[in-house]
């Protein structure tokens, strides 16, 4: 059975960086999939923020493409994000997922982690 | 690209069946048949329920199934359980990006 774990600080202070880590059991992290970030905001939509191939590939959501930064550490089998500059409106539940590669699929999901973005 | 659309909340009594829609645009869900459909109950990892727009995977009841027409994509659950109280949302691939739905809480009464 595959699980994600998100794990990180729950509050960063506003122009701090946010990070976040995806540890991954019951599949490899050099798997043929993707690995990806999304986040629910209070009252909004989920939002795709990006995801990464084992290879070192990355592709981010155009709306935060200047500020994100994805990575693999193939050692711990887990996989990171980085958001600098954070403000209030970063403040989300932050899910890690798993993307199948052959039809695009995010089958696999962690329980998400809730980032508050305060003084 | 602009997110998808369902309605914040849906209600069915034990045994009935209720649908919930998910409304895109001719640039994802008109033209990807990249459609899933999650449940996702608090704390909780979501699960996958449906995925290019019919398919199930093994596990999920036959309860639950999705279906697509035109530009909406719609998830039924036949015979509404009390353990299907949670949230629903839906997401597409449509090329360079993903979107997903707000949500829709589904309450058994």
């Amino acid at each position: 059975q595959v699980r994600l774990q998100e794990s990180g600080p729950g509050l960063v202070e506003p122009s701090g960086t946010l990070s976040l880590t995806c540890a991954v059991s019951g599949d490899s992290i050099t798997s043929d999939n993707w690995w990806a970030w999304v986040r629910q905001t209070p009252g909004e939509n989920l939002e795709w923020i990006g995801e990464v191939y084992h290879s070192g590939r990355v592709i981010y959501s155009p709306s935060l493409k200047s500020r994100v930064t994805m990575s693999i550490d193939k050692a711990k089998n887990q996989f990171s994000l980085t958001l600098p500059s954070v403000t209030a409106a970063d403040t989300a539940l932050y899910f890690c997922a798993r993307i199948r590669t052959y039809d695009y699929l995010m089958d696999y999901w962690g329980q998400g982690t809730l980032v508050t973005v305060s003084p | 690209q602009s997110a998808l659309t369902q309605p914040p909340s849906a209600s069915a009594s034990r045994g009935q069946s209720v649908t919930i829609t998910c409304t895109g645009s001719i640039r994802d869900i008109g033209v990807y048949n990249y459609i899933s459909w999650y449940q996702h109950h608090p704390g909780k990892a979501p699960q996958l329920l449906i995925y290019e727009v019919t398919e199930r995977p093994s596990g999920v009841p036959n309860r639950f199934s999705g279906s697509k027409s035109g530009t909406t994509a719609s998830l039924t659950v036949s015979g509404v359980q009390p353990e299907d109280e949670a949230e629903y949302f839906c997401g597409v691939y449509a090329g360079d990006y993903k979107l997903f739905g707000g949500g829709t809480k589904l309450t058994v009464l």
